[in-house]
């Protein structure tokens, strides 16, 4: 089956403690991407990477790192988690000019 | 700036009529459009796409249609059912190189009412 697997679902973590946060794909996509969803504010892009060690920043990557060493996973990486960065994480991925395949999100609670 | 506008926050409508939200954008042309669902807490699924060639798209239940000139979309969903309760959100993408990044707007909930 085709599908983005991001893990943890839940996370609860305190400011500094620095985390990860997994995504797979298995559809051989090229494009991977980050979005953070915050009520009103809608789904912001804060990082996407083209494929294998090309990554770049979207609208929010302050706070944020990214990787992608195998074409297959793109994992988040916050190493000072602060409060302001609980929210609901999606990662997704596509091939040029196709529909996005998203996650089942990632909630963050920072305290 | 982009701007991409989804004109109701909330829309609540009766089981079996028919419901219409709107996208509407600004400084920009997109290549195509999309239209995806969201129920609350899980990842949005794809639902529809547009090209800027084509003017209306249909599949089941569900229509789209797409005016450059007017710069807006329109995604119908006919003999609404409680199960088509969601968040709808529309996504503008660009030609060539920038084909993969899509520009979401905040998105419409949509409540069906039995």
């Amino acid at each position: 089956e085709a599908q983005v697997t991001q893990n943890p679902r839940y996370l609860i973590t305190v400011t500094g403690k620095k985390l990860t946060v997994t995504c797979s794909q298995n559809m051989n996509h090229e494009y991977m991407s980050w979005y953070r969803q915050d009520p009103g504010l809608g789904l912001r892009q804060i990082y996407y990477s083209m494929n294998v060690e090309v990554t770049d920043k979207g609208d929010v990557p302050e706070g944020y790192k990214v990787s992608r060493k195998e074409k297959r996973n793109f994992p988040l990486i916050l190493e000072s988690p602060s409060p302001n960065q609980t929210s609901l994480y999606f990662c997704a991925s596509s091939s040029s000019g196709q529909p996005l395949h998203f996650g089942n999100g990632t909630r963050l609670t920072v305290t | 700036s982009q701007k991409i506008e989804q004109n109701s926050e909330a829309l609540n409508i009766q089981e079996g009529k028919t419901a219409t939200l709107t996208c509407n954008y600004t400084n920009y042309s997109p290549a195509y459009l999309q239209w995806y669902r969201q129920d609350p807490g899980r990842g949005p699924v794809f639902l529809l796409l547009i090209r800027e060639n084509e003017k209306e798209k249909r599949k089941e239940r569900l229509k789209v249609t797409f005016d450059t000139t007017l710069k807006q979309s329109l995604f119908h969903i006919t003999a609404s059912q409680p199960a088509d309760s969601a968040t709808y959100l529309c996504a503008l993408g660009d030609s060539g190189a920038g084909s993969y990044q899509l520009t979401f707007g905040k998105g419409t909930k949509l409540s069906v009412i039995p």
